[in-house]
Order: structure tokens, then C-alpha cells, then sequence
């Protein structure tokens, strides 16, 4: 099986400007979801999406959001970027009724 | 308030000499319990987990945990360290009630030097 795929992997933005990240779950998995990583945070839960609906939510602003689609991808939103938002933006996938999450390989987002 | 705690930054060891990575937790109700590694440029991989039954598990690269319930801890060891166990190591847990909603810990920098 193929494992969770993210685009880009890399992305350059400018203050101010919007980003939008896409994530491809393993064939299957019904649910995904997204964390952002920072040297000085670790790794913080934005958000879970399953069967279309965002089921958990993480402490973030609003301008961090997503979607899923009904063949299980996801997207995450960013507006408005902040320099803070710079950071390693990882996409995890699962069985609904399983245990672990298996992740992308992140997409690295510069904000300058 | 959930949380997992990984109390060491980083861990020094020899190659050739056992290692232990460190995680406590704090939740209410029994959590299952996980332990990922991050590579440089890279996602977290799935080590190992702790669901249920005997209190040492054994996972990939011949990495284990012991789960401890009194003293509410999911330590990571390693009889051999190999260099190539350098890495980046986190601690995660779930709540039985609310699946998918995963803790992290901070993580533990693991150097092993030859």
C-alpha cells in the first residue's frame, strides 16, 4: 500500500498571503489529520477530519482550517500568514477503529 | 488537562550499550500508548504501542516499551544502541473515549556516537 502522501513539500510564502496544503490518506483510512511541528512547540494538534466532518479540533486561530473530500484527502488552509506560522506541517492517517497514525512526510512552509 | 511528558531533551549513548528514552503521562482513564520516531526531513514513523496485555511490547528495529501503571510511565528501550538509532523520538498517547485525538510529548533527541 502506498503510504500518506503531502503536497508540496516544500512551499515559500510572504506575510499575509494564504496557503493551502493538500494530504492524500492510505487507501482506506477514513481519517486524517494535521499537526503543525516548530522547534520551540513541538508537535500540536490542529485538527481531525473524518467522513467529510472535522470530528476534534486543536487550539488555533481560525485562520488555520481544512477540509476533507469524499475520497478521504484533506487540505489544510492557512490565511492571512504570520512569520509563527513557519513550521513542518504534518498530515497523519488511520482506521477509524484502529490504533496508530501513520504520517506524510510534511510539508515544509517558510513564511518570509 | 491530558499530557505526556519526555523529561530528557536528549540522551547520549555509546553504540554497543543499552539505551532508555523516557515518557510519563497523565490522563484520565487507560490511554493507549505509542512511541514514534522522526528522522531528519522526514515524518513520524510508528515504533510500537501499548493496548492492552503484558506490559512490554516489542516493536521495530528491535526497539520495546515497558508500560508501568502505577508509576503512569511508557519508557522506550533498546538492549544494543545502533548509530543509526539517532533520531528524533516521541511519545504519544489516545484516550479510549475520543479516538484519533493523539498527545505528543516533546520529544527526546536520542545521539548515539560510535
Amino acid at each position: 500500500k502506498a503510504g500518506v502522501t503531502q503536497t508540496p513539500r516544500y512551499l515559500i510564502k510572504t506575510r499575509g498571503q494564504q496557503v493551502t496544503l493538500s494530504c492524500s490518506p492510505i487507501s482506506g483510512h477514513r481519517s486524517v489529520s494535521w499537526y503543525q511541528q516548530t522547534p520551540g512547540q513541538g508537535l500540536q494538534f490542529l485538527f481531525e477530519y473524518f467522513s467529510e466532518t472535522q470530528r476534534n479540533k486543536g487550539n488555533f486561530p481560525g485562520r488555520f482550517s481544512g477540509r476533507q473530500f469524499s475520497n478521504s484527502r484533506s487540505e489544510m488552509n492557512v490565511s492571512t500568514l504570520e512569520l509563527g506560522d513557519s513550521a513542518l506541517y504534518l498530515c497523519a492517517s488511520s482506521l477509524d477503529n484502529g490504533y496508530e497514525q501513520y504520517f506524510g512526510p510534511g510539508t515544509r512552509l517558510t513564511v518570509t | 488537562a491530558q499530557s505526556v511528558a519526555q523529561p530528557e531533551d536528549q540522551v547520549n549513548v555509546a553504540e554497543g550499550n543499552p539505551l532508555t528514552v523516557k515518557c510519563t503521562y497523565s490522563v484520565s482513564g487507560n490511554p493507549y500508548l505509542f512511541w514514534y520516531v522522526q528522522y531528519p526531513n522526514r515524518g513520524l514513523q510508528f515504533l510500537l504501542k501499548y493496548i492492552t496485555g503484558d506490559n512490554l511490547v516489542k516493536g521495530s528495529y528491535g526497539f520495546e516499551a515497558e508500560f508501568n501503571k502505577s508509576q503512569t510511565s511508557f519508557h522506550l528501550k533498546k538492549p544494543s544502541a545502533l548509530v543509526s538509532d539517532s533520531a528524533l523520538y516521541f511519545c504519544a498517547v489516545r484516550l479510549l473515549y475520543n479516538f484519533n485525538k493523539f498527545y505528543f510529548g516533546s520529544g527526546t533527541k536520542l545521539n548515539v556516537k560510535p
